[in-house]
């Protein structure tokens, strides 16, 4: 365990369904991130939230909608996927403004079909 | 052509092997960092690198600012090293990635 939780960490939806991803992590740290992995290509930056105000939304399709209660907890709410939407979902957290301590959960592996 | 390139892709050895993984960036950097993944996905932080060599066990990791380039070697590979290593650059506020090394160490 690292610190950032993950879960679910196996999806399979279809394309019409609604789901979502969830992060926790207590390591104090006050920003949180989603990335996309996808196969062969080098981890995609989708979402940021500094001190729980989303600072950076990378050309993100609306079908994934993201949110952050608090500082402790990201959600990544997902409705009428694509089968190219198939990845690996990864969380991590840091302390904002500083480039050290990264911490990664384990991923959520989401199939579409 | 991406601003982080990590060479080889695909890496094969034999147990107690040294081995070396290649990261070259064109941009700016405040930080280099050397992660691992292994199959299950998570990403663990083995390093953090702004200038010179850092060791941990049987890793170490180089990095020369000017040439824009970073090493990360294993030495007396372990068929439990077998994962994939990913080189990032940490530039303008952002983390920015290579594709990563599969690397695979036989008994």
């Amino acid at each position: 365990e690292t610190g950032v939780t993950q879960t679910p960490r196996h999806l399979v939806m279809g394309m019409t369904n609604k789901k979502s991803l969830k992060c926790e992590q207590h390591l104090g740290h006050n920003a949180m991130y989603w990335y996309k992995q996808s196969a062969k290509k080098p981890l995609e930056l989708m979402f940021v939230y500094s001190l729980e105000e989303r600072v950076e939304n990378n050309s993100v399709p609306s079908r994934f909608s993201p949110e952050c209660p608090n500082s402790s907890h990201l959600f990544l709410h997902l409705h009428t996927l694509q089968p190219e939407d198939s990845a690996l979902y990864l969380c991590a957290s840091s302390q904002a403004g500083i480039n050290y301590g990264y911490t990664f959960g384990s991923g959520t592996r989401l199939t579409v079909v | 052509k991406n601003e982080v390139e990590q060479s080889p892709q695909n890496l094969t050895a034999q147990e107690g092997e040294f081995i070396t993984i290649n990261c070259s960036y064109s941009v700016g950097i405040s930080a280099l960092h050397w992660l691992q993944q292994h199959p299950g996905g998570g990403i663990v932080s083995l390093f953090m690198l702004s200038s010179g060599k850092k060791k941990h066990g049987r890793l170490i990791a180089t990095i020369n600012i000017q040439e824009k380039h970073s090493s990360l070697h294993i030495t007396a590979s372990h068929p439990r090293d077998s994962a994939v290593y990913i080189c990032a650059v940490f530039s303008t506020d952002k983390l920015i990635f290579g594709t990563g090394t599969r690397l695979q160490v036989f008994p």
